[in-house]
């Protein structure tokens, strides 16, 4: 079946833009987690998706990052006033079903979004 | 709270072993271990749970120490297809999915 997608594949914008970056999960997935993945560096977790709402946000770098799930498939990772920091590969990652205690599951990744701020 | 990975880097011939190592400063409630080749997706390999567990399956297995907060990562025989980074994930007392990933370590396979 299909993987994790993300759209788009690269992304270059000038600093001050705004830009958006789309994830389309493994459908039926009910968790949805972003990462930020600088050069050489492992990923770096910025929000966790449960369905519709954020379960764990405490990885967004400050207000200018925002994330949204509506309808519980679908996120869209929203920076503002982008700086050059900012500049990374995005990475989604999507689980079948919400972590439990006592249970584990593995994070399927998607090729991520090459963001470049100019 | 970044878990520490070692070696950075390493060479082998085909047929060789490899130790990846993880370490944390904090309590584990399990560690997951991922394979990225340059320019893809993070491939998951395996997720062990504390308690002390090992797992494998081909010539790939791991082990973890949820005493000594550390897992290692056993690569037998390498394969050229072996090739790529490892990274290994944690997740702290609770399970929230949230995973904090190593540096990486570097692996490099060859003829």
């Amino acid at each position: 079946g299909a993987g994790v997608s993300q759209t788009p594949s690269n992304k270059v914008t000038e600093k001050g833009k705004y830009v958006e970056l789309r994830c389309d999960p493994i459908s039926g997935h009910t968790a949805l987690y972003w990462y930020r993945q600088s050069l050489g560096q492992g990923p770096e977790f910025l929000i966790y998706f449960q369905g519709t709402g954020a379960a764990d946000d405490s990885g967004l770098p400050n207000d200018r990052f925002f994330a949204v799930r509506p309808e519980g498939s679908v996120s869209t990772l929203k920076i503002q006033r982008t700086e050059r920091g900012d500049s990374a590969v995005y990475l989604c990652a999507s689980s079948p079903v919400p972590p439990q205690r006592g249970s584990y599951n593995e994070q399927f990744f998607g090729p991520g979004t090459r963001l470049t701020v100019l | 709270q970044q878990p520490v990975q070692s070696p950075q880097a390493v060479i082998l011939r085909e047929g060789e072993d490899a130790v990846i190592n993880c370490s944390s400063s904090k309590a584990l409630y399990s560690v997951h271990w991922y394979r990225q080749k340059h320019g893809e997706a993070p491939i998951f390999l395996m997720i062990l749970l504390k308690g002390g567990e090992q797992k494998g399956h081909d010539k790939i297995s791991a082990s973890f120490n949820g005493k000594k907060q550390q897992s290692s990562l056993y690569l037998t025989a390498s394969q050229l297809s072996y090739s790529g980074t490892y990274f290994c994930g944690t997740e702290f007392t609770s399970n929230t999915g949230k995973l904090i990933f190593g540096q990486g370590t570097t692996l490099q396979v060859k003829p």
